[in-house]
């Protein structure tokens, strides 16, 4: 039991349709990110979602939108997208301080995304 | 180049058998986190390094950081089955404001042989 969810945790879409991730935190933190796993690379940071504000990844398609409605829950919107955006998707959650320090980041079980 | 390079990549060890994995750095590190992660599913925190020379345990696991050097290690002892599992370190990047920027190495994937 991590405190963060996710839904779907496995999701097969064509290239266009549109689709949402959904992530939950019952933790109290007051940030949240959307990361994304693929085989042999490092785990990437896509979106944080920190005090009121939106930080994102510059090299992140447009494909991809965040939507953050409340400090407790989290989105990422899919459209048309390609079969390398197949991926494990995973949320986090973290408590931040306004002075830039932060404790330490809790994971969800991730969303499995094939793209066909 | 990787800003954050594990070795090893991978490690096969014997039951029982204590293990050490690496994460060094090729920029300043402000804190060093250990996740643990079995295939396909989220990372569970083991421990945060925030101090040049801070060293945590958590049952078995051990973790170090040596600011200087820009280096941690995580030592397991005596090793389990359920010790298994991809072994990540993530890095903070204190970009200035609220730039905020964790980056992770690839992992190290471990398996313990019963």
């Amino acid at each position: 039991e991590t405190g963060v969810t996710q839904t779907p945790r496995h999701l097969v879409m064509g290239m266009t349709n549109k689709k949402s991730l959904k992530c939950e935190q019952h933790l109290g933190h007051n940030a949240m990110y959307w990361y994304k796993q693929s085989a042999k690379k490092p785990l990437e940071l896509m979106f944080v979602y920190s005090l009121e504000e939106r930080v994102e990844n510059n090299s992140v398609p447009s494909r991809f939108s965040p939507e953050c409605p409340n400090s407790s829950h989290l989105f990422l919107h899919l459209h048309t997208l390609q079969p390398e955006d197949s991926a494990l998707y995973l949320c986090a959650s973290s408590f931040k301080m306004s002075s830039g320090s932060q404790y330490e980041q809790y994971f969800g079980p991730g969303t499995r995304l094939t793209v066909t | 180049s990787q800003e954050l390079e594990q070795s090893p990549q991978s490690l096969i060890v014997q039951e029982g058998k204590n293990l050490t994995i690496n994460c060094t750095s090729s920029k300043t590190l402000y804190g060093l986190y250990w996740y643990k992660q079995k295939y396909g599913e989220g990372l569970i925190f083991l421990m945060m390094l925030q101090k040049g020379g801070e060293e945590k345990s958590h049952e078995k696991i051990t973790a170090k950081l040596d600011e200087k050097k820009q280096q941690s290690s995580l030592h397991i002892t005596a090793s389990q089955p359920s010790h298994a599992g991809i072994y990540l370190c993530g890095a903070d990047r204190r970009g200035g404001g609220s730039n905020y920027k964790l980056t992770f190495g690839k992992g190290t994937l471990l398996t313990v042989n019963p």
